[in-house]
């Protein structure tokens, strides 16, 4: 069955360090994959998407996330976090019906 | 352009009282979705509409119903509200390609 996994329920980074957020996917070719930001009770922001080509992919606010088919995964990661970017992230899947396949979020929280 | 707009924001119900759900989109977008989101769920598809006068089920359509009015508008009928109905509601759309969906601000109903 195609899935999305994200094994980290909430995630802590002090400001300044670095951020690695993951996603597993599952899905017997190569999926469309997107990571989404949702800040505190707002709606969701699209911040990278994989297609296909350089699996190196760039987003906003500085996000890049790198795909690996080997390991079937999608991580999301920044340099340097700010304290504004504490929100819940969700990794999705496009599989082939233009429908979405969401992992179950991951919470970050920024600390001092 | 407003994007996808959602009404109500907030929404109380008495169990069993009914409601509708109003979504519209001014991007020209084909497919439109409507998802609920729990804690610790993620996004789950209740209906989507790939293109104007086509509805399609989802993972979690029981208790639910749909009408495509137009290209714009995609709205989301609760008959007889339960409970388990509690939660908030996203819609979506995009162009009906592998693109990213673009999402609502959501609208956050209680069932007592």
């Amino acid at each position: 069955a195609q899935s999305v996994t994200q094994p980290d329920i909430h995630i802590t980074v002090s400001e300044g360090a670095s951020l690695e957020l993951r996603c597993n996917y599952s899905y017997g070719a190569t999926p469309y994959l997107f990571w989404y930001v949702q800040s505190p009770g707002q709606g969701l922001q699209l911040l990278l998407k994989y297609f296909s080509g350089d699996t190196l992919v760039q987003g906003i606010k500085g996000f890049e996330a790198e795909f690996k088919r080997s390991q079937s995964s999608f991580n999301l990661r920044k340099p340097s976090v700010h304290w504004s970017d504490a929100a819940e992230y969700f990794c999705a899947m496009n599989s082939g019906y233009s429908t979405l396949t969401f992992g179950k979020g991951t919470m970050l929280l920024v600390s001092p | 352009n407003a994007g996808v707009t959602q009404t109500p924001k907030f929404q109380v119900l008495k169990t069993g009282q009914s409601m509708t759900l109003q979504c519209a989109q001014d991007m020209n977008h084909n497919s439109m979705y409507w998802y609920r989101q729990d804690p610790g769920m993620g996004l789950r598809l209740i209906y989507y509409s790939a293109s104007e006068g086509t509805t399609d089920k989802g993972e979690v359509p029981n208790g639910y119903n749909v009408s495509r009015l137009n290209k714009r508008e995609f709205s989301l009928r609760l008959e007889s509200a339960a409970p388990s109905q509690t939660s908030v509601y996203f819609c979506a759309s995009n162009d009906g390609s592998y693109n990213e969906q673009f999402f609502g601000p959501g609208t956050r109903l209680t069932v007592l």
